[in-house]
């Protein structure tokens, strides 16, 4: 699976939107952009995926470069329960899910 | 979206002793349910891929002999850690792959448990 970078940790204001980057330079042509999110001692959440077109739905929208070697996950109005550990993962459709350290949100008042 | 359950949701156990952790999808059937590890501000770990009828595929690193893997029926795999020490206390995730439909074609999604918080005394 395609190695991804995340900053650390990103600061949001309640009811901004929030923008998550990640890169995946190396990220082949069967693999897929997975979005997902885990809250202090829960399971991971699942946001978004795309393959190459921008993507949205109810929770986020996902942003696709043309090249695919980096995305932005995108969450409209952040609010103080969006807080929590964002993880970008690359896989095949059918591949397991490794994950990296992901960007820790924390949505401030 | 699909259901996944773990039980039990935390456990303490006495050093040596075994403790089972089961993962059950709830709505729908998984041939392939995945077993994470989490140490406390770490990402998770992937520690084996459990196929329904058959052996587990373990992680390099990851002792099959010690972390059993059970997956007898498409709504329940179990993960038993056997002679449990304190360095095996941690966060212990379940989840399971599901096909869907989307546009065109199906894909592949990911649903987690809750996850077991272990800690071995």
């Amino acid at each position: 699976d395609a190695k991804t970078t995340q900053p650390t940790s990103m600061d949001c204001a309640e009811g901004r939107a929030a923008n998550l980057p990640c890169n995946h330079s190396t990220i082949s042509g069967n693999e897929y952009v997975y979005w997902y999110r885990q809250i202090h001692s829960q399971g991971p959440q699942y946001i978004i995926h795309g393959l190459k077109n921008n993507e949205t739905n109810e929770m986020a929208s996902l942003i696709i470069t043309e090249d695919r070697k980096s995305s932005t996950l995108i969450l409209p109005h952040a609010t103080l329960r969006d807080t929590a550990v964002y993880y970008c993962i690359v896989n095949t459709n059918a591949g397991k899910s490794t994950f990296g350290d992901g960007t820790t949100l924390t949505v401030k008042p | 979206g699909a259901v996944v359950s773990q039980h039990p949701s935390w456990v303490i156990c006495k050093s040596g002793t075994s403790v089972k952790i089961e993962c059950r999808s709830l709505d729908f059937q998984a041939t392939t349910m995945f077993w994470y590890r989490q140490f406390p501000k770490q990402s998770l770990m992937l520690m084996a891929t459990s196929n329904e009828g058959s052996k587990a595929t373990y992680e390099q690193g990851v002792e099959k002999d010690k972390f059993l893997i059970n997956h007898a029926s498409l709504t329940l795999s179990t993960l038993t850690v056997t002679s449990a020490h304190p360095e095996d206390s941690s966060f212990y995730i379940c989840s399971s792959r599901v096909s869907l439909a989307g546009g065109l074609s199906s894909y592949n999604e990911q649903f987690f448990g809750p996850g077991t918080r272990l800690t071995v005394l």
